[in-house]
């Protein structure tokens, strides 16, 4: 069965430094993967998505993610943190179900804090 | 814009009622989710639905019930079974055919108990 871990409920980096929230699924068939961000008290709003075009995958606001097969990982990066990163981000691998249609697994989220 | 709205923003529960929280899309896709959050444990999958007249209980249905009488609207409603219903509540849809295809989120109901 597909699931997905994210190592790490809370990381905290300093502002301008780098960001590295790890994600590693577990999953049968090739994935498709997703990273989500959350702001308090609002929705999900998708950063990027890995749909095996390639393996490095540009998302919204500077993030990008690697997929690695051999490491069973997507994590995500951004070079420079900014203030306004400050959120819970979220993976989520795909599944199939009946007709085509999919449902995401969601891993438990990390929360980042950016300080001056 | 296309999105979801999810409404009430904030709602409280009195024991033994029954809650309904709306959720409606103008971004015609044809499948739509409620999950559950509280803290630390992500999202769970309560109710998704395919298409119209047509809906399947997700990890967490117990105490929880849908209707999908038209494509654009999915409301969930909270009944008194329910017994730790105190969480936030997230609608979401997808065009639905496809794994690729991403799921689009409303901004949220936060339940809370009186």
């Amino acid at each position: 069965a597909q699931s997905v871990t994210q190592l790490g409920s809370h990381v905290s980096v300093s502002e301008g430094a780098l960001v590295l929230l790890r994600c590693n699924y577990s999953s049968s068939v090739p994935p498709y993967l997703f990273w989500y961000v959350q702001y308090p008290n609002q929705g999900l709003q998708l950063l990027l998505k890995y749909t095996s075009a390639a393996t490095l995958v540009k998302g919204i606001n500077g993030f990008e993610a690697e997929f690695k097969k051999s490491e069973t990982s997507f994590h995500l990066t951004k070079p420079s943190a900014h203030m306004s990163d400050a959120a819970e981000y979220f993976c989520a691998v795909s599944v199939d179900f009946s007709g085509g249609y999919n449902k995401l697994i969601f891993g438990a989220g990390t929360r980042l804090a950016v300080h001056p | 814009d296309g999105g979801i709205t999810q409404s009430p923003k904030y709602l409280f529960r009195k024991e033994g009622q029954n809650v309904t929280l709306s959720c409606e899309q103008n971004l015609n896709h044809d499948a739509m989710y409620w999950y559950r959050q509280d803290p630390g444990q992500g999202l769970r999958l309560i109710y998704y639905s395919q298409i119209v007249n047509d809906f399947q209980k997700g990890d967490i249905a117990e105490g929880y019930s849908v209707s999908r009488e038209k494509k654009e609207s999915f409301p969930l409603t909270v009944t008194s079974a329910q017994k730790n219903p105190t969480a936030f509540y997230l609608c979401a849809s997808s065009p639905g055919q496809g794994s690729n295809q991403p799921q689009h989120f409303g901004d949220g109901t936060r339940l809370s108990i009186l």
